[in-house]
């Protein structure tokens, strides 16, 4: 089955730096790359998607890449500010799996101001 | 509109006991999928429900787990004689699945659960 594996598992930086997470995967049928991040206490979120159509998706600050040959996908994060601080979820699902999510575990990003 | 709820945000019962946890999906959502969290850790798969297939209990720690989900709706995921080790917190999550893949995952607050 799917096996993600994520780095780092802490992450410190200064506010107005950038943050990058990286994850790998095992299975090439996986197709579907989300990440999450989990405030303390709080539900996990959405924060940005890519298909395995797509090499790179942006939304302001965040930036997600994926490499299917290498299976792995990063989380960029640029400008941080003290709210990206909490805890980051990779994850890889396939679409012939039902879309079950098999996470990564956990990068804490620490954004200091 | 609503997102998805889960009851009781916490429960505490002791080790050899059957508990029950409740999860809402958010309305129109055809696929329902269970994660448990322990601390500190990562989010582990448990079973996934979509519309009227069988569920996918790929996931299930042990033959104490298991869930059902009526009326495509509302799942309830029960844990008989629970352990210790079955203490964590209990995420469901719900998706509107288009195509019947992998879709945006939303996910309840979650059930804190805690084995004396």
């Amino acid at each position: 089955g799917e096996n993600v594996e994520q780095h780092p598992s802490t992450l410190s930086v200064q506010e107005g730096d950038s943050a990058v997470i990286k994850c790998t995967y095992s299975d090439s049928a996986s197709n579907y790359f989300p990440w999450y991040k989990q405030e303390l206490g709080k539900r996990p979120q959405l924060i940005i998607d890519i298909r395995s159509n797509v090499g790179e998706k942006k939304d302001q600050r965040i930036a997600v890449t994926l490499n299917k040959t290498a299976k792995h996908f990063s989380l960029h994060i640029t400008e941080t500010q003290p709210e990206d601080s909490a805890v980051y979820f990779c994850a890889a699902s396939e679409d012939n799996q039902g879309g079950k999510l098999i996470f990564g575990q956990g990068t804490e990003l620490s954004v200091k101001p | 509109g609503a997102g998805v709820s889960q009851s009781p945000s916490n429960k505490v019962t002791e080790k050899g006991k059957d508990v029950e946890l409740r999860c809402d999906p958010i309305s129109g959502h055809t696929a329902l999928y269970w994660y448990r969290q322990s601390l500190g850790q990562g989010l582990e798969f448990l079973i996934y429900f979509q519309g009227n297939s069988a569920p996918d209990k790929s996931g299930l720690p042990s033959d104490r787990f298991s869930a059902e989900r009526t009326g495509g709706s509302v799942s309830t995921l029960t844990i008989q004689r629970t352990q210790q080790e079955d203490s964590a917190v209990y995420l469901c999550a719900s998706s509107l699945a288009r195509s019947g893949g992998a879709d945006e995952q939303f996910f309840g607050p979650g059930t804190r659960l805690t084995v004396l």
